[in-house]
This record gives structure tokens, sequence and C-alpha cells, in this order.
């Protein structure tokens, strides 16, 4: 089954604690992504990648950061954790021939204290 | 940048034809236009794509015009179960990358009985 696995799924950690959410797909795509998700917001965009070692940033990539070191993971890593950064995050991918059909994740919610 | 604009709500009735439109002046020449459901706490998932004129599916219709500045999600004989927030993607043309993929605000669709 084609899938975007996120991990954990909920989390409650508190300021400055690193901490690292992963993110797998199973279906070879060479994108992936990561969003927040805040309400009022809708979806912004964190990171993106276009391949294995190729990443960009998106419109809020301030205090994450990411790897992409094989193709089907993207861990997203926050540092150092700040309580505007309890959201909700998806992970996703797309084969860049589909156009922008977009895979998400279950989502991770995160709350930083 | 691209930016896309939605109205932020909607109301219809069970058995009504609903029409959601989309603004997105800066749309790059090779994108596509794609449309995603979401409901509460879970991922988007993809509804219907296309590139110009007008594309049909199972579940919705979705009409660009010639310009492609706009487009138009229509969502024939809507039930309760079709109450959730709507989004319209688009690829962001600015310094020529369309990787950075941005969502619109969305459009609650919320239907009563």
């Amino acid at each position: 089954e084609a899938q975007v696995t996120q991990n954990p799924r909920y989390l409650i950690t508190v300021t400055g604690k690193k901490l690292t959410v992963t993110c797998s797909q199973n279906m070879n795509h060479e994108y992936m992504s990561w969003y927040r998700q805040d309400p009022g917001l809708g979806l912004r965009q964190i990171y993106y990648s276009m391949n294995v070692e190729v990443t960009d940033k998106g419109d809020v990539p301030e205090g994450y950061k990411v790897s992409r070191k094989e193709k089907r993971n993207f861990p997203l890593i926050l540092e150092s954790p700040s309580p505007n950064q309890t959201s909700l995050y998806f992970c996703a991918s797309r084969q860049v021939s589909s156009g922008n059909t977009i895979y998400f994740g279950e989502g991770s919610w995160l709350t930083v204290v | 940048l691209a930016k896309t604009t939605q109205p932020i709500s909607m109301d219809s009735y069970e058995g009504q034809e609903v029409n959601i439109t989309c603004s997105h002046n800066n749309i790059a020449t090779n994108d596509y236009i794609t449309w995603y459901q979401q409901f509460p706490s879970q991922g988007p998932r993809f509804i219907i794509q296309g590139y110009k004129t007008k594309v049909t599916n199972e579940v919705a219709s979705l009409f660009i015009p010639a310009d492609r500045k706009s487009s138009t999600l229509s969502l024939p004989r809507v039930s309760l179960s079709d109450t959730a927030v709507y989004y319209c993607l688009v690829g962001d043309n600015y310094g020529g990358a369309t990787n950075k993929l941005i969502f619109g605000t969305g459009t609650l669709l919320a239907v009563q009985p």
C-alpha cells in the first residue's frame, strides 16, 4: 500500500530539547516536503526536497532543519524547539512527473511547553 | 510569489451542487492545478487535477479558463460527508522554481441536512 509514514504522531516536549520527526515513503518519490498547519493559517511549507541531498526552504523554514540522505526518508529536525512551533505537522511526497498529486502522511501533533 | 485566493467558507445543503473558485494569478506555464480535501486532523487528500479546460472524475469536476488565472472545483450533489476544507494548489513560478508548492488558505465547506 502506498504510504507516507510519520513518527511520532503525538509528542509533548519542553523548550530547547532537540527532537526529530521522521518521515518515510514507500513510493520511490523524488519529491518530499514538510508542512505545518495552524488554525486560520492553512498549510505552510517548511522545507522541500527534490531528491537525495537536495533540499530547499519553503515559506517558514526558521527553526527547522531537514536532511535527505536516502530517497525514502526526510526527517524534520527541531534543534531547539520553542512554544511557537507547537503545531500539526504533515510530511508529503510526490512523483515529479505526476504534476501536483501529493501524498500526505497522517500528521504529527507537536506541543512545546 | 504565487498566491491563491479562495473564499474562507461556504454553506450548502445536501443534494446541491457546490462550486468553489480559486484565483491564482501567477501560475507557472507548466504547472497543474490540483484540489485537495481535508478532514479535521487528517492529511489532505487528492481530489482532482487539471491543466486547462475541463476535467471530470468520479467525485468532482474542475473548470479552468483559457488564461488559467483561476479554477473552479465543482462537487455534484454534496452530502454531509463532504463537509471539509478544500484547498487549491498551484506551483510557484518565483524565480522559475515550480516546486515550492503553495496551498491556499482553504475553503471550509459546511453541508447541512
